[in-house]
């Protein structure tokens, strides 16, 4: 147990449609990362987050969204879904800004039917 | 210059045997450079993680070589047992990428008793 947890821990919905993903990083974690994960496109780096603040943003879709709250849980919200939006999603968390020491939650699995 | 390469795509390795699993990065401003286990069904986990400044590291059963020169590094895993099997991934992060860890492509690895 990685002491990062997800919820929930899969989501099936529609095409067009909204959800949200949470994520509680380890106790005394500043930083937050979001990660998907598919068969075609193997891990991707999203958006990170660090002490509410965005620090560092990858191939992140418009239609998705994150934020950091001050408890520093985040959410990500993923908007107007389409059926290759399904994945899994990561949550990670590490004490620095810097990539050091990621420590990954057990992954949402989303399927948009 | 983002790209990390992995190879083997998959590897099959005999109990006791060792496992041998490749990277290849671009971008010099990497300076630090993880290996992630992952079982089906679960989060990748840190195994053991490098920096430049080391041409080895070892923990356990798990080394890392790293060549700087040749912007090459490996993951060594003595005495395979068949509970190491999993996919294997290979990451870098490092200069003004902030927190952003980019992920090889994975090595699905079967330890054959």
């Amino acid at each position: 147990d990685s002491g990062v947890t997800q919820t929930p821990k899969h989501l099936i919905t529609a095409t067009g449609q909204r959800v949200t993903l949470r994520c509680s990083p380890r106790s005394g974690d500043l930083s937050v990362y979001w990660y998907q994960q598919s068969l075609d496109q193997g891990l991707q780096f999203l958006i990170q987050y660090y002490n509410g603040e965005e620090r560092a943003k990858g191939n992140i879709l418009e239609r998705f969204s994150a934020q950091q709250f001050p408890d520093l849980h985040s959410e990500l919200n993923l908007s107007s879904l389409e059926l290759g939006d399904s994945a899994l999603y990561f949550c990670a968390s590490s004490v620095a800004t810097s990539g050091d020491e990621q420590f990954f939650g057990p992954g949402t699995r989303l399927t948009v039917l | 210059q983002q790209q990390v390469k992995q190879s083997p795509q998959s590897l099959i390795v005999q109990k006791g045997g060792i496992s041998i699993i490749n990277c290849a990065y671009e971008n010099t401003a990497f300076d630090y450079f993880p290996w992630y286990q992952q079982f089906p069904g679960k989060g990748p986990a840190l195994l053991i993680a490098i920096r430049p400044d080391v041409s080895e590291k070892k923990e356990g059963r798990f080394t890392i070589s790293f060549n700087k020169s040749a912007k090459q590094f490996s993951l060594h895993i003595m005495d395979s047992q068949p509970g190491d099997s999993a996919t294997y991934f290979c990451a870098a992060s490092g200069g003004n990428q902030g927190g952003k860890l980019i992920f090889g492509q994975g090595t699905e690895l079967s330890v054959k008793p």
